[in-house]
């Protein structure tokens, strides 16, 4: 089966920047996603990376290194807004599209 | 970005009954969508994938034939729980896309109450 991990919950303050880690270890990698869900609702897409590197979209960051089963999501100036779930999600095959995710990091944005 | 729209968004059902979800790619034709389902404080698990004009994937352990999934446009998909009891209740969550992002747009979700 697939195995990614990402930590349960992390506590930041406003304004301040959180890193939320994210391993993973898939049979095989065709991309990973990062999603914001607060509670009740669906997801919402922020990130998909495929390639090593960072991809930077305003606020958030989403980095990935394959050969280090590695993805990390970064939160800059956190805004009370952002208390959320965030959840990894990797696709192991080109063939079949299927999404596997982690648990989700509940982020707690405090004034 | 693309839109993918999902009715109802809440629905509150008795024992025994039959509900019917649907799944909306409002902006894009999607050959492929996904239903997971969710319980409080617990991540997506996949229950299937639907296919367009062929039949449903289900995952091990998902009941095909209590969970009956047609995908029968480009841009359609419906969820009917069949004889729902309450076990079932739960968040139902559908996504879609293609190509590069396939898979990335979730519906509103569904949240289904079994009385």
């Amino acid at each position: 089966g697939q195995n990614i991990d990402q930590p349960t919950e992390m506590t930041a303050t406003e304004g301040a920047i959180v890193q939320i880690n994210c391993t993973y270890q898939t049979s095989g990698f065709n991309g990973l996603f990062w999603y914001q869900q607060h509670a009740g609702e669906a997801p919402t897409f922020l990130s998909y990376n495929v390639l090593d590197g960072l991809e930077e979209k305003g606020r958030f960051s989403s980095f990935l290194s394959r050969s280090k089963g590695y993805s990390y999501l970064l939160l800059k100036e956190l805004q009370m807004k952002d208390s959320a779930s965030y959840l990894c999600a990797v696709r192991a095959s080109s063939n079949d599209y299927k999404l596997s995710f982690g648990a989700g990091t509940t982020v707690t944005v405090r004034a | 970005g693309a839109v993918v729209s999902q009715h109802p968004s809440r629905v509150i059902c008795k024992s025994g009954t039959s509900v019917k979800i649907e799944c909306r790619s409002l902006d894009f034709q999607a050959t492929t969508m996904f239903w997971y389902r969710q319980f409080p404080k617990q991540s997506l698990m996949l229950m299937a994938t639907s296919n367009e004009g062929s039949k449903a994937t289900y995952e091990q352990g998902v009941e095909k034939d209590k969970f009956l999934i047609n995908h029968a446009s480009l841009t359609l998909s419906t969820l009917t729980v069949t004889s729902a009891h309450p076990e079932d209740s739960s968040f139902y969550i559908c996504s879609a896309g293609q190509g590069r992002s396939l898979g990335a747009f979730f519906g509103q979700g569904t949240r289904l109450t079994v009385v």
